[in-house]
């Protein structure tokens, strides 16, 4: 299996840009999540779905941030317009089927940097 | 609401000692609780979990770690630190829904020889 993939891993890019970041979960896992990583705030979980479907986005930090699955192999994270506030590790991890093992496997993450 | 609680953001020991990072847990319901390593430019990867059946749990790498009901702690433990394990340390809790994990601030590992 080859695992969460992301992309991209590094993104630059200059204040007021669209950033779109990319995940394509492991075949079969129902559930995806995405994270946001910083210094001061650590891992903070922003949305996540379940069989395609927006669960909880209660994390999103702002309009600015949308998230979409439209179907079980892709999932983006979209931030228009990109702020210096955004600079983090986005991460993306997904989960099997059922509720009973609760561990996440993560992607290596996409390190964004605004400008 | 679930939360933990990471002890120490920086630990430092020597090669050959022992390693202990700290986590307590808040907790409405019974609680599942993981410990996730991260390498320098990697993603999360499980070390061990707890899901309610024995209290202490083995994981990889010869991490280990105790479920304390009464302490509500969950503290990640090695005998003998390697180089190898300088990395940063995640505790986790499941969210009271059971669907995400609530994570640490995380503990950063350094091992000097």
């Amino acid at each position: 299996d080859a695992g969460v993939i992301q992309s991209p891993r590094h993104e630059v890019t200059e204040m007021g840009q669209e950033v779109t970041l990319r995940c394509k979960p492991i075949s079969g896992h129902d559930y995806l999540f995405w994270y946001r990583q910083t210094m001061m705030r650590g891992l903070e979980l922003l949305i996540y779905f379940n069989n395609n479907v927006p669960i909880d986005d209660s994390g999103m930090p702002e309009d600015r941030f949308s998230a979409k699955m439209p179907n079980a192999s892709f999932s983006t994270l979209k931030i228009q317009p990109s702020e210096p506030r955004d600079s983090a590790v986005y991460f993306c991890a997904t989960r099997g089927r059922g509720k009973g093992t609760g561990e996440l496997f993560f992607g290596e993450g996409s390190r964004l940097t605004v400008l | 609401a679930q939360s933990v609680t990471q002890l120490g953001s920086h630990v430092s020991v020597s090669e050959g000692a022992l390693v202990l990072l700290r986590c307590n847990y808040s907790s409405s319901v019974p609680p599942y609780l993981f410990w996730y390593v991260q390498y320098p430019n990697q993603g999360l990867q499980l070390l061990l979990k707890y899901t309610s059946a024995a209290t202490l749990v083995k994981g990889i790498n010869g991490f280990e770690a105790e479920f304390k009901k009464s302490e509500t702690s969950f503290h990640l433990t090695k005998p003998s630190a390697h180089m190898s394990d300088a990395a940063e340390y995640f505790c986790a809790v499941k969210n009271q829904a059971g669907t995400a994990l609530i994570f640490g601030k995380g503990t950063t590992l350094s091992v000097s020889s």
